[in-house]
């Protein structure tokens, strides 16, 4: 019943590096998001996908990929790591076959550029 | 832009103590969550309101959407130090959106 998984939890970067942030789901859900969460922000949306092979961005796409090739991966890429982009990332899907969204989160990325 | 508006942003408060914390828009959604979040965790689904002016009760916790669908509401009785965490409320702004709308959140303690 694993739900969400993101890996790694802790990642430390240098300014610059590149990285991916691994997200896979267990649900069949078609919608998944990404999302940052900074000290008394919120959640914004970084990108979302609404199946396979469709992607679109949030509110705050920049300096962020990301791909879905498979119904259960939603990896996202960052390049060129800079210290604004420290903060804990998560990874939700929905299914919206109650006719609206419900979301289910991983456990988050904690990430710190330096 | 839609925006929701929580308030309070922080709420400290003793064991058995009630509390209502509140979150409010000038947008209409077609439907609104609660999560709570606990320290190095995900936000975690308690409740989906749907219709306006419903009430929703799940134990001790008692939520309630404004009869426009702008606004809700979550009133907890006798706060237990388990409630402790971060309170987020979600706007669905329906349609093929498929996009949640979040608060900044309410950080509740209840202290034993």
């Amino acid at each position: 019943n694993a739900g969400v998984t993101q890996t790694p939890k802790f990642r430390i970067l240098k300014i610059g590096q590149s990285m991916t942030l691994q997200c896979t789901q267990d649900m069949n859900h078609n919608y998944m998001y990404w999302y940052r969460q900074d000290p008394g922000m919120g959640l914004k949306l970084i990108y979302y996908s609404v199946g396979a092979g469709i992607t679109d961005k949030g509110e705050v796409p920049n300096g962020y990929n990301v791909s879905r090739s498979t119904t259960e991966d939603f990896p996202l890429r960052l390049e060129l790591a800079a210290p604004s982009q420290t903060s804990v990332y998560f990874c939700a899907s929905s299914s919206t076959g109650t006719g609206y969204t419900e979301a289910f989160f991983g456990q988050g990325t904690r990430l710190t550029v330096v | 832009t839609q925006l929701l508006e929580q308030s309070p942003q922080f709420l400290s408060i003793q064991e058995g103590e009630n509390l209502t914390v509140y979150c409010n828009s000038s947008s209409v959604f077609s439907s609104l969550q609660w999560y709570r979040q606990e320290p190095g965790e995900g936000p975690v689904l308690l409740v989906t309101v749907v219709t306006g002016g419903e009430v929703k009760k799940l134990k001790r916790l008692t939520f309630q959407f404004g009869d426009a669908r702008k606004d809700s509401s979550l009133h907890i009785t006798a706060a237990q130090p388990g409630d402790t965490g971060l309170y987020l409320c979600a706007g669905d702004s329906g349609g093929s959106n498929y996009k949640l709308t979040f608060g900044k959140g309410t950080l509740l303690t209840v202290n034993p």
